[in-house]
């Protein structure tokens, strides 16, 4: 159980377009979910808190207009990097809340912008 | 501020070598604590978490860590690594955030290398 899905896996794009990546929660509800971003050998630093039917919450520094969340339903969040540049290439991971106090992560997308 | 200090980058033991990964921790109330371990271009696996209860924790692929509050660490050991388990570590703390949630603050990582 408690299993997280992420789609696409990898995606790569030419600069100024857009690109959604979704993350589904697949044997359980999530009300709450998570966006991080990795950059190689580094840590993973939290975007935002994605909640269901709310708008989400975005860290200090993160570009709300540049990277869209929507979380439309209790399986399902997406993440729009709109007009990506070469810089937003990263790795992008996704995690759902089962629990107050318990995540599971996804596999991860790697965007390579060109 | 709420943080997550793991002090070793890189670590190289041999083959049945015992290890010790360090991680501590500043947070002002009961942290929850994880670690997760992440293989190259894949996502995290949980290894272990502690919540509460008895401070020594058992976790998957024989890994074990223990909470010593007196020093803010949550260091993970495993008495004979495997070839297998050379990857990237991170220790994490949930952080209750003011929707009644935990979000979670990650270290910077421990690189294990095993040597044959």
């Amino acid at each position: 159980g408690a299993v997280v899905s992420q789609h696409p896996s990898r995606v790569i794009c030419k600069s100024g377009t857009s690109v959604k990546i979704e993350c589904r929660s697949l044997d359980f509800q999530a009300t709450t979910m998570f966006w991080y971003r990795q950059f190689p050998k580094q840590s993973l630093m939290l975007m935002a808190t994605s909640n269901e039917g709310s708008k989400a919450t975005y860290e200090q520094g993160v570009e709300k207009d540049k990277f869209l969340i929507n979380h439309a339903s209790l399986t399902l969040s997406t993440l729009t990097v709109t007009s990506a540049h070469p810089e937003d290439s990263s790795f992008y991971i996704c995690s759902a809340r089962r629990s107050y106090n318990e995540q599971f992560f996804g596999p991860g997308t790697r965007l390579t912008v060109l | 501020a709420q943080s997550v200090t793991q002090p070793d980058i890189h670590i190289t033991v041999s083959e049945g070598a015992s290890l010790e990964l360090r991680c501590n921790y500043s947070y002002g109330a009961t942290p929850y604590l994880f670690w997760y371990v992440q293989s190259p271009g894949q996502g995290l696996q949980l290894l272990l978490k502690y919540f509460s209860g008895d401070t020594l924790v058992q976790g998957i692929k024989g890994f074990e860590a223990e909470f010593k509050r007196s020093q803010s660490s949550f260091n993970l050991r495993k008495p004979s690594v495997h070839w297998s388990d050379a990857a990237e570590y991170f220790c994490a703390v949930g952080i209750l955030v003011t929707s009644g949630t935990y979000k979670y603050i990650f270290g910077t990582g421990t690189r294990l290398k095993v040597l044959a």
